[in-house]
């Protein structure tokens, strides 16, 4: 199996608003990650997890907080959130070396009103 | 740091056409590169990927690559185009972060292929 799977697909937030991203994965990779992706743009790094702990951050603004709570699941905390926050979220999860394959889940698709 | 450029933002070809996908690039050392494919509104799927073993690596849905490091190249081909074809691509490299102990890709820009009939 190699799935990874994202809830919810899609999230309508407003800026005061509170909401979480989730993701989960059961292939037993040690890395995952947080990508945003803007319309016609590459995915662009977030945060990177390796065995549980936070170990890039690609200085993400406070607004977004990642939580790794067991080796399966990420979460991604929304909070006071910009309309330019709006776009595509990305998780991935790999065995976090230079030769693994990253593997995507369909993403939630989040609009800031 | 290692980076991808991938040539040609939106490429068209018609159905049977030979699919060319330019991706060079620039590594002091050798590069692990990936190609990944992205269908509207879904996440990305890996195609190929290139880790030393072999310079002509083949991939899902009769894709593949030729690696070339005298031309620092990764370019996809694709003999015959299939209209379930178009979609995004993008070109990626696997390379370290600055503190060296952790791996990231970093993604090219992308290529549109649409599939004309």
């Amino acid at each position: 199996d190699t799935e990874v799977t994202q809830t919810p697909k899609h999230l309508v937030m407003g800026m005061t608003n509170k909401k979480s991203l989730k993701c989960e994965q059961h292939m037993g990779h040690r890395a995952m990650y947080w990508y945003k992706q803007k319309a016609k743009k590459p995915p662009e790094l977030m945060f990177v997890y390796s065995y549980e702990k936070l170990s890039i951050n690609e200085s993400v603004p406070s607004r977004f907080s990642p939580e790794c709570p067991n080796s399966s699941l990420l979460n991604l905390h929304l909070h006071a959130l910009q309309p330019e926050d709006s776009a595509l979220y990305l998780c991935a999860s790999s065995q976090g070396t230079l030769t693994d394959t990253q593997y995507f889940g369909p993403g939630t698709r989040l609009t800031v009103l | 740091a290692q980076s991808v450029t991938q040539l040609g933002s939106h490429v068209s070809v018609s159905e049977g056409a030979l699919v060319l996908l330019r991706c060079n690039y620039s590594s002091s050392v050798p590069p692990y590169l990936f190609w990944y494919v992205q269908y509207p509104n879904q996440g990305l799927q890996l195609l190929l990927k290139y880790t030393s073993a072999a310079t002509l690596v083949k991939g899902i849905n009769g894709f593949e690559a030729e690696f070339k490091k005298s031309e620092t190249s990764f370019h996809l081909t694709k003999p015959s185009a299939h209209m379930s074809d178009a979609a995004e691509y993008f070109c990626a490299v696997s390379d370290r972060d600055s503190g060296g102990s952790n791996y990231k890709l970093t993604f090219g820009k992308g290529t549109l292929l649409t599939v004309n009939p």
